[in-house]
C-alpha cells in the first residue's frame, strides 16, 4: 500500500529566500508524481505533474524532480514571494493517494 | 475550457439526513474520483469512476456511494450523515489510460456542515 509523506508539514521563511519541499512514497511503481498548492478552504491548484520517465519538471519560478529509485520527489520554489504563501502537496496519482501537505508562509 | 464544477459549495445538514454532491468534469474526461479533506485526517481517497464504472475505492464505510452518468458527471452520496462527515469534499477529473492516469484538475470543493 502506497504511503506519502511530507516533511517538514510546515514551513516560514522570509521573502525572496529559495526554498525546498520534500515528499516521500513508499512504492516506487508509479506512473506519475504531482504537485499541488492549495489555499485556504479553496480546491487543489495542479502545480506540476511528473511522469515516470521524467527526471524533472520546471514552470517558472517552480521546479520539480523525481527520483524513483529512492521514492523522493522535491519541490524548488525559487524567490519566494509572499503570493506563495498555501499548502503544497503532492500525489502519487495512480494511487490516488496524497502527501498531508507543507503548510508554506512567506513573510514580507 | 471550464474547469471542473462541483455544487453545491456550501451546505449544512443534520444527523442522519443524507447529501448528494454533484462533480463535472471538464470536456473530454472520463475519470472523476472523489475525495474527503478534514484537518485530521487530510485528503482521503474515497473512489473513482470511470466510464459509468467505480474503478476504485478507498476505506469507507457504505454510506458513502457514488456513480457516473454517461455524460461523465458524477455524484456522491451519504447517508444517515454523522458530525464526523464534516469536511470538504473535493472532486477531480482526469483522462486516464489503462492504469496510467494523467493530471488531476480539481474543483473548489463542497463544503458540508453536519450539525
Amino acid at each position: 500500500k502506497q504511503e506519502v509523506t511530507q516533511i517538514p508539514a510546515a514551513l516560514s521563511v522570509p521573502e525572496g529566500e529559495n526554498l525546498v519541499l520534500n515528499c516521500s512514497f513508499t512504492d516506487s511503481a508509479i506512473y506519475n508524481l504531482q504537485w499541488f498548492r492549495q489555499d485556504p478552504g479553496k480546491g487543489l491548484t495542479s502545480l506540476l505533474l511528473i511522469q515516470s520517465s521524467q527526471r524533472e519538471q520546471t514552470s517558472g519560478r517552480l521546479n520539480a524532480s523525481l527520483d524513483k529509485s529512492s521514492g523522493r520527489s522535491t519541490l524548488y520554489i525559487a524567490a519566494s514571494q509572499p503570493g506563495d504563501s498555501a499548502t503544497y502537496l503532492c500525489a502519487v496519482n495512480n494511487d490516488m493517494r496524497f502527501g498531508a501537505g507543507t503548510r508554506l508562509t512567506v513573510k514580507p | 475550457k471550464a474547469g471542473v464544477t462541483q455544487t453545491p459549495r456550501y451546505l449544512i445538514k443534520t444527523r442522519g439526513q443524507q447529501v448528494t454532491l454533484s462533480c463535472s468534469p471538464i470536456s473530454g474526461h472520463r475519470s472523476v474520483s472523489w475525495y474527503q479533506q478534514t484537518p485530521g485526517q487530510g485528503l482521503q481517497f474515497l473512489f473513482e469512476y470511470f466510464s459509468e464504472t467505480q474503478r476504485n475505492k478507498g476505506n469507507f464505510p457504505g454510506r458513502f456511494s457514488g456513480r457516473q452518468f454517461s455524460n461523465s458527471r458524477s455524484e456522491m452520496n451519504v447517508s444517515t450523515l454523522e458530525l464526523g462527515d464534516s469536511a470538504l469534499y473535493l472532486c477531480a477529473s482526469s483522462w486516464l489510460a489503462g492504469a496510467y492516469t494523467g493530471e488531476l484538475f480539481f474543483g473548489e470543493g463542497s463544503r458540508l456542515t453536519v450539525l
